[in-house]
């Protein structure tokens, strides 16, 4: 099956700094990205809706200018948490729409646990 | 969004088969009913999909009911690397492709 990857897979990080988590189709171009993040202990939450060469959809309650998407080629797709704070702690979770493949279902990355102290 | 119910766990012995339930009375006819599953620590991964036919793949089996208001995901024989969170999902192809996760139902699977 497609492969999606992470990186990083965990990370730490001081309240206050930025953080970039990646996230690459690695053998199928993925016109559409989706973000997710899940506390512990909850089920996954949609954060955004990621297409390639436009400006990602949020979800409600999602903060646009703290949670910076880009989705510059139909490989990658990147999440920015800006000015990250305890709160933001979570795992994040990445997908890519396998429709461009001809196949109904999404393909996930392992995720990327973050930590802010 | 129409909305799926699961149980919140269930408990299935070792090599024996598997019956996890979702009610979807709200489904609307171009909804798929979409199955994942949730290692710990892992990101979600497909198990499995159907629109009104049951389905089969090597890792599972989805019995749809006539009214689609309800399914079953079928694992034939339950291992211990089976226990995850099952996710029972409808997604509309005419509505953005998404996927909105529930609860879930965490499946132990005792040796």
């Amino acid at each position: 099956g497609a492969v999606v990857s992470q990186h990083p897979s965990r990370v730490i990080c001081k309240s206050g700094t930025s953080v970039k988590i990646e996230c690459r189709s690695l053998d199928f171009q993925a016109t559409t990205m989706f973000w997710y993040r899940q506390f512990p202990k909850q089920s996954l939450m949609l954060m955004a809706t990621s297409n390639e060469g436009s400006k990602a959809t949020y979800e409600q309650g999602v903060e646009k200018d703290k949670f910076l998407i880009n989705h510059a080629s139909l490989t990658l797709s990147t999440l920015t948490v800006t000015s990250a704070h305890p709160e933001d702690s979570s795992f994040y979770i990445c997908s890519a729409d396998g429709l461009a493949r001809g196949r109904n279902e999404q393909f996930f990355g392992p995720g990327t646990r973050l930590t802010v102290l | 969004d129409a909305k799926t119910t699961q149980p919140n766990s269930m408990e299935s012995n070792e090599e024996e088969p598997v019956h996890l339930p979702c009610n979807h009375s709200t489904i609307s006819g171009t909804d798929y009913i979409h199955w994942y599953r949730q290692l710990p620590s892992q990101g979600p991964e497909y198990v499995i999909h159907g629109l009104t036919s049951n389905v089969n793949n090597r890792m599972a089996s989805l019995a749809i009911a006539e009214d689609r208001k309800s399914s079953t995901l079928i694992l034939h024989r339950a291992t211990l690397r089976d226990a995850a969170v099952y996710y029972c999902i409808l997604r509309d192809l005419n509505a953005g492709n998404m996927l909105t996760f529930g609860g879930g139902t965490r499946l132990m699977v005792k040796p």
